[in-house]
């Protein structure tokens, strides 16, 4: 079972749109992590947010953690074609292979901004 | 600071061939990770180490294998290549196993197996 679901799958702007991508967990959250990826680019990483009801905001990108922390949004304001590309968000899940917190991801949201 | 660094970026293997994907990390970290991300899928985590010698099987570790026997370094193996194999796969480190740790991810490598 996919332990983090993201909505939209994708999602397509109009340049100058503001967009918001979800992502949901029916366990508690620690260490949301929001990373940006480009078409065959690696992971780059956006913010990262660990107490209930935390917000954070990079350029035109702010994400927020529910005060249940079970939730996290990725809002961003004016879109640009720039802001084009994958978003993944992940989150430290207990494994219990070692004891130790795991980075799980979630499928994914394709954005797409239309000039 | 290089970070960490994977090598190759880019491999065409045919099916049945062996090969290693190489990451290598400077930032003394003890745990190293290694994903697969296949097309509209996120990053399924295939084996991890939690130091060196120490070595655990992932979500989806069938057909692979890694060894880490130094802090810095953390192949991967394909054994006997298949097309379920195409895919990018990148590496990542952290300093240890806890909550917000923070990750460090590499450029990946894309593999396509024909």
């Amino acid at each position: 079972s996919q332990e983090l679901e993201q909505s939209p799958q994708s999602l397509i702007v109009q340049e100058g749109k503001n967009l918001t991508i979800n992502c949901t967990s029916s366990k508690t959250l620690y260490g949301l992590y929001w990373y940006k990826q480009k078409y065959g680019e690696g992971l780059i990483f956006l913010m990262m947010l660990q107490k209930g009801g935390e917000e954070k905001s990079h350029e035109k990108i702010t994400a927020k953690l529910d005060e249940k922390k079970q939730q996290s949004s990725l809002h961003i304001t004016a879109s640009q074609p720039s802001h084009a590309g994958i978003y993944l968000c992940g989150a430290d899940f207990l494994y219990s292979g070692a004891g130790s917190y795991q980075l799980t991801f979630g499928k994914g949201t394709k954005l797409s901004v239309i000039p | 600071n290089a970070g960490v660094t994977q090598t190759p970026k880019f491999r065409i293997l045919k099916i049945g061939q062996s090969m290693t994907l190489q990451c290598a990390q400077d930032m003394n970290h003890n745990y190293m990770y290694w994903y697969r991300q296949d097309p509209g899928m996120g990053l399924k985590l295939i084996y991890y180490s939690v130091g060196a010698g120490i070595t655990d099987k992932g979500e989806v570790p069938n057909g692979y294998n890694v060894s880490r026997s130094t802090t810095e370094d953390f192949p991967l193996r394909l054994e006997l290549a298949a097309p379920s194999q195409t895919s990018v796969y990148f590496c990542a480190s952290s300093y240890s196993g806890s909550k917000g740790d923070g990750y460090t991810f590499g450029s990946g490598t894309r593999l396509t197996v024909v």
